[in-house]
């Protein structure tokens, strides 16, 4: 069983602010490694699909950058908007299981 | 390009009941295909997936069963519905061999009173 595991679980931010999760992951069979975004009542969108130790991808605000090695991902939001308020799942990947395995995933507030 | 749907969009629905969700992809052949449940309070659970039409795989024992009639037609049900049931279920499709790439229906919200 790949056993994910996303920090914090809830995270409470003034506008403006920087913010960063951690996603952990087994590092044995990694594959690939992704990141969506999941807003209230809507069905959740990819931001980044990471397959390379040291790997770094930026969209807009947000960066995120993979270490297969000690497995871990960061998912950094730069000036945090109310906009951004939404769960961040990370979902690896591992050639053992064939299938994504999501974490349960950090819920973001930014308060205007 | 590629679409999924998924219907209904919410459901409230008494213990007991049966239940059936459907799941369509729009412009992709040959699809998998994969129901997941997030329950209150957990992450996005794996229910179902298949490769194939009539090819269902089951991660966990539970009260739901799967089918896939057409190649991008996949149906959850169940004969009779249990509290521990409700949620958001979402089904989600990729593209064979691309399997680290899945993207997302709009789910249902499924309330068992």
């Amino acid at each position: 069983i790949l056993n994910v595991e996303q920090s914090p679980q809830s995270l409470h931010v003034q506008e403006g602010d920087s913010t960063n999760f951690t996603c952990s992951f087994p590092s044995s069979n990694f594959y690939a490694l992704h990141w969506y975004r999941w807003e209230t009542a809507k069905s959740p969108e990819a931001l980044f699909v990471m397959t390379l130790n040291g790997d770094e991808k930026k969209k807009g605000r947000i960066s995120a950058t993979l270490n297969t090695k000690e497995g871990y991902s960061y998912l950094y939001i730069k000036g945090s908007q109310p906009e951004d308020s939404a769960t961040y799942l990370c979902a690896p990947y591992s050639s053992n299981t064939g299938k994504l395995i999501f974490g349960q995933g950090t819920t973001l507030q930014v308060k205007p | 390009s590629q679409t999924i749907h998924q219907w209904p969009a919410t459901l409230v629905q008494p213990v007991g009941s049966p239940l059936s969700l459907e799941c369509t992809v729009e412009g992709t052949s040959n699809p998998n295909l994969y129901w997941y449940r997030q329950a209150a309070g957990r992450g996005l659970q794996l229910l179902f997936y298949s490769v194939g039409i009539g090819q269902i795989s089951s991660e966990v024992p539970q009260n739901l069963s799967a089918s896939r009639p057409q190649d991008r037609q996949f149906i959850l049900s169940s004969k009779k519905l249990l509290l521990s049931d409700s949620g958001f279920y979402l089904c989600a499709w990729e593209i064979s061999g691309r399997a680290y790439e899945q993207y997302f229906g709009p789910g249902t919200r499924l309330t068992v009173t």
